[in-house]
């Protein structure tokens, strides 16, 4: 079946260190999402690639990174700038490249929290 | 910048009571929207979307959503909810040129059977 594979589902962290999040998809989308949802909050967008080797920053990029260089492939590192990275955090993709109006499928998330 | 604001965080109702969540965004230019509904336990799914035509948009589950232009309104809409809606539902908006998605806060939907 189609769809998005974050792993791991529980991560934790030592303060100060630096962990990545794996988001892969093999829906053949060309956008990718990383989104963190805290509660009360909803989902905001901390980074997105609309496309291979592009991506762009989010409302709340400080402290994180991103890399684009497969289609299938977007994985996020939580660095040790983050102030707060305990969250949940959701991979989603879409098609369309540019298109503007297509839905975003969501992959089950990872549970980041802070040792 | 746009924005999403859905003013019911939370929302206790009895099965066969009828629902509208509130949405409203703000953008004066072409939006398109979104409902998607996050069940317990599950990921996050689309319920309906709007990106021209008919106003009054039907999705699974027996959901639907007005778009109110004059009003900058999405409004979700069901008749007679079941037990099995329990769920939180986001309202979303994105407008033309990028893919760049913003999310409400989210409405948690208690029915209680």
């Amino acid at each position: 079946d189609g769809g998005i594979t974050q792993s791991p589902k529980y991560l934790f962290r030592k303060e100060g260190q630096n962990v990545t999040l794996s988001c892969e998809q093999n829906l053949n989308h060309d956008a990718m999402y990383w989104y963190r949802q805290d509660p009360g909050q909803g989902l905001r967008l901390i980074y997105y690639s609309q496309i291979v080797n592009d991506f762009q920053k989010g409302d709340i990029a400080e402290g994180y990174s991103v890399s684009r260089e497969k289609k299938e492939s977007f994985p996020l590192t939580v660095t040790s700038a983050q102030k707060n990275p305990t969250a949940f955090y959701l991979c989603a993709s879409s098609t369309g490249g540019r298109v503007s109006n297509q839905p975003q499928h969501f992959g089950d998330g990872t549970r980041l929290s802070i040792l | 910048a746009q924005s999403v604001s859905q003013h019911n965080h939370h929302v206790i109702l009895s099965e066969a009571a009828s629902l509208e969540l509130g949405c409203n965004y703000s953008y004066g230019g072409t939006v398109n929207l979104f409902w998607y509904v996050q069940y317990p336990g599950q990921h996050l799914q689309l319920l309906l979307k709007y990106f021209s035509g008919d106003p009054l948009v039907k999705g699974i589950k027996g959901f639907e959503a007005e778009f109110i232009k004059s009003k900058f309104s999405f409004n979700l809409r069901k008749p007679s909810v079941q037990w099995s809606d329990t769920a939180e539902y986001f309202c979303a908006v994105n407008t033309g040129g990028y893919q760049k998605v913003t999310f409400g806060t989210g409405t948690k939907l208690q029915v209680i059977p």
